[in-house]
């Protein structure tokens, strides 16, 4: 079955900056990946995602790239503000998702 | 537009019982899928409902068990429930999209529901 890995655990960064988390994945067959953030008791929401016949996508201060020979892809934020803080996931797959074990970003002001 | 909703809320229940988790999917969505989350980690898939049968199953036993109706709504089951089986449970709905390569589902998730097993 498909492996995602997400690296780092934990990314602390002052506001203003940018921040980039890396997922692998292990299924070749996987062709859809999306990005899910998570505040604290609540949903997994949504922020981006790509598809296997895109190598690059962008929206506003987010965005994903995918490098599908090397089986990686990255989220990287610009201009972070405090409310980006929060647990980011990654995922991959197609009907089934496999889940990074999450990314926990703190923006400090 | 009403969006993936789930209950209950919370629920309590002890090792052994059963449990019974509910989920309507977002407006004009056929496919729901179920997710257990436990504390710090990424959600897990349980399995997915499509056309009323289970279409793909995650690693789970067969205590878990689901069912899709007509409208797209689904329950996901528990049976002897065991302590480790407690944690956030998420309904995610979607709509197929078909893409070069294969279909893949834009998933989107319901509040989730607690679930403490003592």
């Amino acid at each position: 079955g498909e492996n995602v890995e997400q690296h780092p655990s934990t990314l602390s960064v002052q506001e203003g900056d940018s921040a980039v988390i890396k997922c692998t994945y292990s299924d070749s067959a996987s062709n859809y990946f999306p990005w899910y953030k998570q505040e604290l008791g609540k949903r997994p929401q949504l922020i981006i995602d790509i598809r296997s016949n895109v190598g690059e996508k962008k929206d506003q201060r987010i965005a994903v790239t995918l490098n599908k020979t090397a089986k990686h892809f990255s989220l990287h934020i610009t201009e972070t503000q405090p409310e980006d803080s929060a647990v980011y996931f990654c995922a991959a797959g197609g009907y089934k998702l496999s889940f990074g074990a999450g990314t926990t970003v703190t923006v400090r002001a | 537009d009403a969006g993936v909703t789930q209950s209950p809320t919370h629920l309590i229940k002890t090792r052994g019982q059963q449990v019974t988790l509910r989920c309507s999917p977002k407006s004009g969505h056929d496919t729901v899928s179920w997710y257990q989350q436990a504390l710090g980690q990424g959600p897990q898939f349980i399995f997915q409902y499509y056309e009323e049968e289970e279409r793909q199953r995650g690693n789970f036993p067969d205590r878990f068990s689901g069912h899709q109706f007509p409208n797209y709504s689904s329950e996901l089951n528990v049976n002897a429930l065991l302590l480790g089986d407690s944690a956030l449970y998420l309904c995610a709905s979607s709509s197929p999209v078909t893409v070069s390569g294969g279909s893949t589902d834009t998933q989107y998730f319901g509040p989730g529901t607690r679930l403490t097993v003592l």
